[in-house]
């Protein structure tokens, strides 16, 4: 399998711009998180989707963050406006099963991430 | 809330072994991971150890699991430069609907 794919791997935009990133989980994976990763707050859990609906968001930010799985195999989060602090790397994680049974199929894959950058 | 600490840096030389530390709040964690990061890309899953275990070994890595004192190491016998990076202690229970609480990484620095 080819893992988890992110897209694209940076994005530089301006302050108010749309940026929208994308995900496709590995295959047969039901579950698909999505993190951001900040120096100054290390790895934080935004949101995650089961079966492509979503379970937990309480990670997001603020409403200008908003996050869509249509289908098993793709996933966007998307920043509308963007800000300055909005500058992290995002990456997306899939997973078979949550936690819970002690098996290695609960365990997260990584993708590679996006480094967004917002001037 | 749930909460995980890692010193920041370790250096080593090669050849010598690398061993670093991760210590955890929630008593109920009934999986701990350990991830490793190189610069510029994604968290690669080094391994895992499941709350009933106490040690697990993996070639070079040992996994050590102290449940009384909420303590979790990684070993890495003959440290080599390539294992230069920043490894994330994580946990997680059935409880917090499969988050996983990350630690802040510590960056190991392996000297020639």
């Amino acid at each position: 399998d080819a893992g988890v794919i992110q897209s694209p791997r940076h994005e530089v935009t301006e302050m108010g711009q749309e940026v929208t990133l994308r995900c496709k989980p590995i295959s047969g994976h039901d579950y698909l998180f999505w993190y951001r990763q900040t120096m100054m707050r290390g790895l934080e859990l935004l949101i995650y989707f089961n079966n492509n609906v979503p379970i937990d968001d309480s990670g997001m930010p603020e409403d200008r963050f908003s996050a869509k799985m249509p289908n098993a195999s793709f996933s966007t989060l998307k920043i509308q406006p963007s800000e300055p602090r909005d500058s992290a790397v995002y990456f997306c994680a899939s997973s078979l099963r949550l936690a819970g049974n002690q098996r290695a199929t609960d365990t997260q894959y990584f993708g590679p991430g996006t480094r967004l950058t917002v001037l | 809330g749930e909460d995980v600490e890692q010193s920041l840096f370790l250096s080593v030389r090669e050849g010598d072994s690398s061993v670093i530390n991760c210590t955890y709040t929630d008593s109920s964690s009934t999986y701990l991971y350990w991830y490793k990061q190189e610069p510029g890309a994604g968290l690669q899953l080094l391994t895992y150890i499941f709350s009933n275990m106490d040690m697990k070994q993996d070639q070079r890595l040992t996994v050590l699991l102290n449940k009384k004192d909420k303590h979790l190491s990684l070993r890495i016998a003959d440290t080599q430069t390539g294992d230069s990076a920043i490894y994330f202690c994580a946990e997680t229970t059935y409880n917090q609907g499969g988050k996983l609480i990350f630690g802040q990484g510590t960056e190991l620095s392996v000297k020639p």
